[in-house]
């Protein structure tokens, strides 16, 4: 599969614990924040998003809080599973641009 | 089946060779846009279009060109590849530029400059 980063910040997690990836991001001016997965080999994937005039959203399996006073977004997978392993981006945007900035990556491992 | 396609997936090539990979996608999405990933950096977007005939530069764009003359594709063009341009390269789509859930990554370019 493709390299997506060799020094990537890992997180290993058993399966069926509950897993949380952080990001801090960098523009104050940023409303709009987007969790990715990419698995090895792939593009990234969406997975859940959150706009700035709320502090949590919920998904299935997963959830995003967003800390806007110290600029800090987080993705919460309960009960992990092995087929969670991957890459994980957050990426920040602002309404009225069209740029997406990404985050440098996390990586997941989750052991059976 | 709604995908991005991307070509070629792999490309070997030498410093100076003109070569353009080409993007093209299914769905009549109007904004499309390439990305390079390189270890460490995550993703970094190089050009974006909003539509037809409308293009504009992301975060990296110098030694790249991107065209935008119908829909569905969305070229990326290096007019004289260098080997800081090795890289991974992903061109994505989404009906609109803020509707993240339904935008769509291609498999990915995976290019080396010599």
């Amino acid at each position: 599969g493709e390299s997506v980063g060799l020094h990537l910040p890992t997180l290993s997690v058993q399966e069926g614990d509950n897993s949380i990836i952080n990001c801090a991001y960098s523009n104050s001016a940023s409303d709009y924040f987007i969790w990715y997965k990419q698995e090895s080999g792939k593009g990234p994937q969406f997975i859940i998003d959150i706009r700035s005039n709320m502090d949590k959203r919920q998904g299935q399996r997963v959830t995003v809080l967003l800390n806007k006073t110290v600029k800090h977004l987080s993705l919460q997978i309960a009960a992990t599973q092995p087929g969670d392993s991957a890459v994980y981006f957050c990426a920040e945007t602002w309404l009225g641009f069209q740029k997406l900035v990404f985050g440098t990556g996390t990586r997941l491992l989750v052991s059976p | 089946e709604a995908q991005v396609t991307q070509n070629p997936r792999y490309l070997i090539t030498v410093t100076g060779k003109k070569l353009t990979v080409t993007c093209s996608q299914n769905m009549n999405h109007e904004y499309m846009s390439w990305y390079r990933q390189d270890p460490g950096l995550g993703l970094r977007q190089i050009y974006y279009s909003m539509n037809v005939e409308v293009t504009d530069k992301g975060d990296v764009p110098e030694g790249y060109k991107v065209s935008r003359k119908e829909k569905r594709n969305f070229p990326l063009i290096l007019e004289s590849p260098s080997p800081n341009q090795t890289s991974l390269y992903f061109c994505a789509s989404s009906p609109e530029v803020f509707r993240s859930d339904t935008q769509y990554f291609g498999p990915g370019t995976r290019l080396t400059v010599l």
